[in-house]
């Protein structure tokens, strides 16, 4: 069956310096999002993204932030300059269509089983 | 999308049925209903959603009301490995990204 898969699994970096977390989504799906959980709290939406631009992004997602899909394959989230409460779990997931659009018919997000970052 | 609420936590029996229960009372008529559930610290998993019918699927079933104000996920036959929080979530719309709540934090004992 295929699935997300996400590198690396587990990810220590100083404070200030710059990670890359990197994604392989599910082939023949389209639109990408990350999502992450700080410990012992709720998961939270970062970014979604579709045709190689963003589609949404919250108030979490700042100018420290962003995503790139390189190839046809790897989907990818920079954060430029860590601080340490960017301590968390990062998922990356992904899905074939998207609310919106016409005959959408509801459909699933794949998540892939995440990178804990951890910021010291 | 719509706020749903549940509770925070429920115990079920081994090889008995968990009736997790949702609140969606401000749905509107395009979101759907989706269960997720999240195994420990892994990445959340989808189990089923509807959007007026009962669903069902091989992990579980999904009961709408009539109104649609609320749903129940039932898993028929809870395993040790059903232990998790499990998370109902209203979307639809236009917005893709799912808003997860506490979701309810359901303990399977043997």
């Amino acid at each position: 069956e295929p699935e997300v898969t996400q590198t690396p699994s587990h990810q220590v970096t100083q404070m200030g310096q710059e990670v890359i977390l990197r994604c392989v989504p599910i082939s023949n799906h389209l639109y990408f999002y990350w999502y992450r959980q700080i410990l012992g709290q709720k998961v939270e939406f970062l970014v979604s993204f579709y045709n190689n631009e963003i589609s949404e992004k919250s108030e979490i997602f700042d100018d420290q932030f962003s995503v790139e899909r390189p190839d046809g394959s790897n989907f990818t989230l920079k954060i430029r300059s860590t601080k340490l409460e960017d301590s968390a779990m990062y998922f990356c997931a992904s899905s074939t269509t998207h609310p919106g659009l016409a005959g959408w018919g509801g459909n699933e997000q794949f998540f892939g089983p995440g990178t804990r970052l951890t910021v010291l | 999308d719509a706020k749903t609420t549940q509770p925070p936590s429920m115990d079920c029996a081994e090889g008995r049925a968990a009736n997790l229960p949702c609140n969606h009372s401000t749905i509107s008529g395009n979101e759907y209903v989706y269960w997720y559930r999240q195994i420990h610290s892994q990445g959340p998993q989808y189990i089923i959603h509807g959007l007026k019918n009962n669903e069902t699927n091989e992990m579980a079933s999904l009961i709408i009301t009539e109104d649609r104000k609320s749903s129940t996920l039932i898993l028929p036959h809870a395993t040790l490995r059903d232990t998790a929080v499990y998370y109902c979530i209203a979307r639809g719309g236009s917005q893709g990204n799912l808003i997860f709540g506490k979701g309810t934090k359901l303990s399977v004992k043997p």
